[in-house]
């Protein structure tokens, strides 16, 4: 297995630009998580899936937008990028058990994105 | 809102040292906490998870312990090695939530 996957692995945006940050886990995981990390600060959450069909807000889902059509991908959309963007991005995936406690997430390598 | 601190934010030791790292969060209502290692420039990796209803879990030369009613987890090391340098994360979910908050990490650096 290759765990969780991320591309890219480095970018950088002009102010304005949109990307899509690519995540691709493979090991049937129905719960899973985009974060970002700012130099001295911890992991904040941005959005999270529960199943293909479903997401919701985490704690700073400002300026982006998310998508699960299938169990595997859960890709992060940034329309018009600004320099408070700029942070390493992290896309993490877990198994729940309906209704049961979370259980271990499982990271990837992170997208580290400049705006300038 | 559940809030995790960990203290110290930088630790430097010589190799072979047992070493004891803190976390506390404020929310004691949680299902279980973790703790996490990342090397610089990379992921998270997990390195233990430990049920609200467990006092202790191990593995290899880490122990990690909860004592949910003073909302404290620490994280032991024993025989500390240079490859154990780090920033070790413990994060928690608030009371009925999934959603895990992370600590800012501490820095482990293990001189040889």
């Amino acid at each position: 297995n290759a765990g969780v996957t991320q591309t890219p692995k480095f970018r950088i945006l002009k102010i304005g630009q949109s990307m899509t940050l690519q995540c691709t886990q493979d090991m049937n995981h129905n719960y899973m998580y985009w974060y970002r990390q700012d130099p001295g600060m911890g992991l904040k959450l941005i959005y999270y899936s529960v199943g293909a069909g479903i997401t919701d807000k985490g704690e700073v889902p400002n300026g982006y937008n998310v998508s699960r059509s299938t169990t595997e991908d859960f890709p992060l959309r940034l329309e018009l990028a600004a320099p408070s963007q700029t942070s390493v991005y992290f896309c993490a995936s877990s198994y729940q058990l309906a209704g049961g406690p979370p259980d271990t997430q499982y990271f990837g390598p992170g997208t580290r994105l400049t705006v300038l | 809102k559940q809030e995790v601190t960990q203290i110290p934010a930088a630790l430097s030791v010589p190799e072979g040292e047992n070493l004891v790292l803190n976390c506390s969060f404020t929310d004691s209502a949680i299902y279980n906490l973790q703790w996490f290692r990342q090397d610089p420039g990379k992921g998270l990796t997990s390195l233990l998870l430990i049920q609200s209803s467990q006092r202790e879990q191990t593995s290899g030369r880490l122990n990690a312990s909860l004592d949910k009613s003073s909302g404290r987890s620490t994280l032991y090391i024993a025989a500390s090695q240079p490859g154990d340098s780090a920033t070790y994360l413990c994060a928690a979910p608030g009371a009925g939530s999934y959603q895990l908050t992370f600590g800012k990490g501490t820095k482990l650096s293990v001189i040889p």
